[in-house]
């Protein structure tokens, strides 16, 4: 089965600095890989995605994250945040399709604090 | 844009009791979700919906049962409430393409 493991549960840095949120996942097979993001007291949106093609993917709002097959990992980087970006991050991998449905498989998920 | 609505959005429930969760989409996808979203454990998928009318087991399905008889709408429902149901829990939506899950705002329940 598909296993998420987000290496940090909290991470803390402070406004203007870079972060990287690590995400392993565990498969043998083609994947897609997905960053959620949940900001306080909402449900989750689609951060950015990896289905196929470049292995570097970016966000509207300064994230990336670089797929790794060797690695099998997908880690999420930003080089400056701010305030606003704090929330909790999601890695997700799809599982495999059922008739087409994506079975998300998510990891514990990393709460990110940005201090002033 | 409604998107992904959850009804309701808190609730709670004494053990034993009964309910249902709504979750209703506009967007006309045909793949439908429940995750429950407990600390520390990230989200896990309870049951899903490839189409009206038909609906499967996810990771974690015992103690919930869903129905999808509209294309629109997938329900999930607690038939006698525990404790450890207590969770957040997420609709979320999907087509074949774009490979993008939507998801609702939540709803948490607490079950005493």
């Amino acid at each position: 089965a598909q296993s998420v493991t987000q290496l940090d549960s909290q991470v803390p840095v402070f406004e203007e600095a870079p972060v990287e949120l690590r995400c392993n996942y565990s498969s043998s097979v083609s994947v897609y890989l997905f960053w959620y993001v949940q900001y306080p007291n909402q449900g989750l949106q689609l951060l950015l995605k990896y289905l196929s093609g470049s292995t570097l993917v970016e966000s509207i709002n300064g994230f990336e994250a670089e797929f790794n097959k060797s690695q099998t990992s997908f880690h999420l980087r930003k080089p400056s945040v701010h305030i606003s970006d704090t929330a909790e991050y999601f890695c997700a991998v799809s599982s495999g399709t059922f008739q087409g449905a994506q079975k998300l498989v998510f990891g514990q998920g990393t709460r990110l604090t940005i201090n002033p | 844009n409604a998107g992904v609505t959850q009804t309701p959005k808190f609730r709670v429930l004494k053990t034993g009791q009964s309910m249902t969760l709504l979750c209703a989409q506009d967007m006309n996808h045909e793949y439908m979700y429940w995750y429950r979203q407990d600390p520390g454990m990230g989200l896990r998928l309870i049951h899903y919906s490839v189409g009206e009318g038909t609906t499967a087991k996810g990771e974690v399905p015992d103690g919930y049962n869903v129905s999808r008889l509209k294309k629109q709408n997938f329900l999930l429902g607690l038939e006698s409430a525990a404790p450890s149901q207590t969770s957040v829990y997420f609709c979320a939506s999907s087509s074949l393409s774009p490979v993008v899950a939507f998801f609702g705002q939540g709803t948490r329940l607490t079950v005493v």
